[in-house]
């Protein structure tokens, strides 16, 4: 079967460092998103990983092992406006994205 | 540009009532779906189509029922409604295998069934 876990809700200090980590089982495996959705908004595109290794996109990074079954979305320098849930999602092997339930990150200042 | 649109923006809803929940899209991307979301348990694919004329079935399909005619719109019909069917509906769209499988998503549509 499929399976994806991430925590369900994390807080952090404006400023600092957080690491959202997402765990997949799939029998395909065409790629990992993460996405950002504040409260009572549509969710918006952050990263999309399909090869091992870390992308960089400015505060935001994503990593993926794709032998582990592993990913993780890093932000840096955290504002308060970074406060939303971060989805974690796998596209299949029909290329259909499986998604988890999110996490809530709480920034506090 | 407005990317996807959804209509209406909230509804309140009589159980056994029949609602079509519109979704238009501007960017000629030729697949679409149609989500729910729930408190805790994330988001889950009701129907979905990768192609104008065809339509599929997701992980909750049971209760809905969509059409597929033309590129830009695609719209998700609830024949009877129960109040299960209660959540936040996003539809979205992506080139899926054109241009990439990122989705982007419509403002979605809260649904209250009494």
């Amino acid at each position: 079967g499929q399976n994806i876990d991430q925590p369900t809700e994390m807080t952090a200090t404006e400023g600092a460092i957080v690491q959202i980590n997402c765990t997949y089982q799939t029998s395909g495996f065409n790629g990992l998103f993460w996405y950002q959705q504040h409260a009572g908004e549509a969710p918006t595109f952050l990263s999309y990983n399909v090869l091992d290794g870390l992308e960089e996109k400015g505060r935001f990074s994503s990593f993926l092992s794709r032998s582990k079954g592993y990913s993780y979305l890093l932000l840096k320098e955290l504002q308060m406006k970074d406060s939303a849930s971060y989805l974690c999602a796998h596209l299949d092997s029909n290329y259909q994205l499986i998604w988890g339930a999110g996490t809530k990150l709480i920034i506090k200042p | 540009i407005a990317g996807i649109t959804q209509a209406p923006t909230s509804q309140i809803l009589a159980a056994g009532r029949r609602m079509t929940l519109r979704c238009t899209q501007d960017m000629r991307h030729n697949a679409m779906y149609w989500y729910r979301q729930d408190l805790g348990l994330g988001l889950r694919l009701i129907h979905y189509s990768n192609t104008a004329g065809t339509t599929g079935k997701g992980e909750v399909p049971d209760g809905y029922s969509v059409s597929r005619a033309n590129t830009d719109d695609f719209p998700l019909t609830l024949a009877s409604a129960v109040p299960s069917q209660t959540s936040v509906y996003f539809c979205a769209s992506s080139e899926a295998g054109t241009g990439g499988y990122e989705q982007f998503f419509g403002p979605g549509t809260r649904l209250t069934v009494l």
